[in-house]
């Protein structure tokens, strides 16, 4: 069946850039939009930003000027590059498959997450 | 900003009728969804588009929608339904989650 999993570094400096790859196996990444969805230790559910498997992408207002998403077909594989890191920034980052379905969007499949903590 | 509502817990012993409300400006014109996170586990999807089950979903996992209230209902609480729920909205620009409720089965 289909699964994904992140990859990435565990800690970055602050005011760093944050690289995560998340890798679609067992299925298409053709037809989807694909979700990076991030939760600070403790905390509730944050939506980062979504990109579709043509290209184009969509981003959280509060943190698009630091976000970009990018996506490679031939590898199934899609990024999250978030810049300028603070301590706020420290979470579990989880990558999810995403259905758009009657003009709105779930997340019916999802990553392991990986842990990002940003301290110097 | 637009926020959706959820309370912070619910208990209830086993067998009993586990109701979650979100609330939120606006949440009726719009579809909701609900995940469920168990303890150290990523979420996962129980009901999308108000009411509707994912396959592999229990059918005492139920949604309706009311006004501006979404509610997600667990007929028959077991013990393994012990976890975080949220609850999901698109809003125009972005993506919204509700702050989650704890379900705690005595």
């Amino acid at each position: 069946q289909v699964q994904l999993q992140e990859s990435g570094p565990g800690l970055v400096k602050p005011s760093e850039t944050l690289s995560l790859t998340c890798l679609v196996s067992g299925g298409s990444i053709n037809n989807y939009y694909w979700s990076w969805i991030r939760q600070a230790p403790g905390k509730g559910l944050e939506w980062i930003g979504y990109i579709f498997y043509m290209g184009s992408t969509h981003y959280n207002p509060s943190l698009k000027n630091r976000i970009t998403i990018s996506l490679d077909t031939s590898k199934k594989q899609f990024s999250l590059k978030l810049s300028s890191l603070t301590a706020a920034d420290t979470a579990m980052y989880y990558c999810a498959r995403t259905i758009a379905v009657a003009g709105t969007f779930a997340f019916d499949l999802w990553g392991q997450g990986t842990l990002v903590t940003v301290s110097s | 900003s637009y926020e959706l509502t959820q309370p912070p817990s619910v208990s209830l012993s086993p067998g009993q009728t586990a109701s979650i409300t979100c609330s939120g400006d606006k949440l009726g014109a719009k579809y909701a969804c609900w995940y469920q996170q168990k303890s150290g586990q990523s979420p996962v999807l129980v009901i999308y588009q108000n009411y509707k089950r994912p396959s592999g979903i229990p059918e005492r996992f139920s949604g309706s929608h009311s006004g501006n209230t979404a509610t997600l209902t667990i007929s028959g609480t077991q013990a393994m339904d012990e976890a975080d729920y949220y609850c999901q909205a698109w809003d125009t620009s972005s993506v919204l989650f509700g702050g989650g409720t704890k379900l705690t089965v005595l």
